[in-house]
């Protein structure tokens, strides 16, 4: 069964500390994203990965950057937390060629800053 | 650049009662479609897909047609249950990179 797991499910942080948000993918996908969704906007494409130590801008990267050491783990990371950063935070992974293949989902963080 | 377009929700239905969410695409090429479902509380799940005009994606009940005349992708459930209730979402990937594009969400709700 593919799996893609979050390391927290619920974190509370304060403003102007730095959090980090872990995903892990057993599917050996060369592809990996990070997501935030908000209510009535849908998902947004923070920042995606198509290859270990490779990262693009997605739509909203500012605030944010992203580490990938190992093929099976994608960070995100809020350098200094501001309240505006409180969503849910969703990590996805895919083959490379991924024009035909579904994304995978975790099961989301969801991050509260205060 | 590319985009998809959903209905609006909140929808709420009757258990039993004929479903239908509108999705409409923009995308240059030949997209790949897809309908994601997500549950409270938890992830998004693939729910159904097409890979090219014509074809039709089927699971759980739930059906969608790849319509490139029209660029739409509408999903479509003849009895929905409660146990349906969530929010879907639809999707593409187009063929010229690895970025998938979503709409913005329809939550469906199925009172008994």
């Amino acid at each position: 069964d593919v799996k893609v797991t979050q390391s927290s499910r619920y974190l509370v942080k304060r403003t102007g500390e730095k959090v980090f948000l872990e995903c892990v993918q057993d599917m050996d996908h060369e592809n990996m994203f990070w997501y935030r969704q908000d209510p009535g906007l849908g998902l947004r494409l923070i920042y995606f990965s198509y290859d270990v130590k490779m990262k693009e801008k997605g739509d909203i990267p500012e605030g944010y950057s992203v580490s990938r050491e190992k093929k099976e783990r994608f960070s995100l990371i809020l350098e200094s937390a501001s309240t505006n950063q409180t969503s849910m935070y969703l990590c996805a992974s895919s083959r490379l060629l991924a024009e035909r293949y579904e994304q995978y989902f975790g099961p989301g963080t969801r991050l509260t800053v205060t | 650049g590319d985009s998809v377009t959903q209905m609006e929700g909140p929808v709420t239905l009757s258990e039993e009662a004929f479903l239908t969410i509108n999705c409409t695409y923009t995308a240059t090429g030949y997209p790949s479609l897809f309908w994601y479902v997500q549950y409270p509380g938890e992830g998004l799940q693939l729910l159904l897909k097409a890979t090219k005009a014509d074809d039709k994606g089927s699971n759980k009940g739930f059906e969608a047609t790849y319509r490139k005349e029209t660029t739409s992708f509408h999903l479509e459930k003849g009895s929905v249950q409660v146990s349906d209730s969530a929010v879907y979402f639809c999707a593409l990937n187009s063929n010229t990179g690895n970025q998938f594009y979503f709409g913005t969400g329809t939550s469906l709700t199925v009172i008994p």
